[in-house]
């Protein structure tokens, strides 16, 4: 079985600085994870996914994230932060085992960026 | 190109009555999931289907809550009789292939009052 934890439901940061978003996963089997973002009003678009090739994945909008296995964490990070970017951020786990596997998401990071 | 499209995108409705909820997904995706999403419980999977068939419905609250897609262009999410618990945004999301790598396409959202 796979579950997510998000460390931290709501993060503040200021214009123009770093962004991280932790996340971390357990999962049975190699996991496939991906980041989703959700502005006000809307329905979830996704950021980034990582699917066993790349440790380091590139993402829409500057976002990026690191698999790390020996810490499972898929921490979400980007170097400038706009107010653009102020939204909820989830993070999701899928195992790779039967291409019926759901994804489970999880409770979400509020981002709040102060100008 | 339109997305994942629902309707309607409010609904107020009053404890008792039959709420039906319609999702038309991507032209040529052959998987579709519904989602309810709470302050309290976040992100939860109630069905999602495989070109046309459920696959898993374990999400499904109870036996007021049922779900059918008649077609590859069409789904519903019936809730008879509706509770105030039943309020939360639903979503339904449309994927390219029922494998867990793939992105998730998702609507709009419906939200749901019910008094």
């Amino acid at each position: 079985a796979q579950s997510v934890t998000q460390l931290g439901s709501h993060v503040s940061v200021s214009e123009g600085a770093l962004v991280l978003l932790r996340c971390n996963y357990s999962s049975s089997v190699p996991p496939y994870l991906f980041w989703y973002v959700q502005y006000p009003n809307q329905g979830l678009q996704l950021l980034l996914k990582y699917t066993s090739a790349a440790t380091l994945v590139k993402g829409i909008n500057g976002f990026e994230a690191e698999f790390k296995k020996s810490e499972t964490s898929f921490h979400l990070t980007k170097p400038s932060a706009h107010m653009s970017d102020a939204a909820e951020y989830f993070c999701a786990v899928s195992g790779m085992k039967t291409s019926y596997d759901k994804v489970i998401f999880g409770p979400g990071t509020s981002l709040s960026v102060i100008p | 190109d339109a997305g994942v499209i629902q309707s309607p995108r409010h609904e107020v409705t009053e404890m008792g009555q039959e709420v039906t909820l319609r999702c038309k997904p991507i032209s040529g995706h052959n998987s579709l999931f519904w989602y309810r999403q709470t302050m309290m419980r976040g992100l939860e999977l109630l069905i999602y289907f495989n070109n046309n068939v459920p696959i898993d419905d374990s999400g499904m609250p109870e036996d007021r809550f049922s779900a059918k897609m008649p077609n590859a262009s069409f789904s519903t999410l019936k809730i008879q009789p509706s509770e105030p618990r039943d309020s939360a945004v639903y979503f339904c999301a449309s994927s390219p292939m029922g494998g867990p790598y793939n992105e998730q396409f998702f609507g709009p959202g419906t939200r749901l009052t019910v008094l």
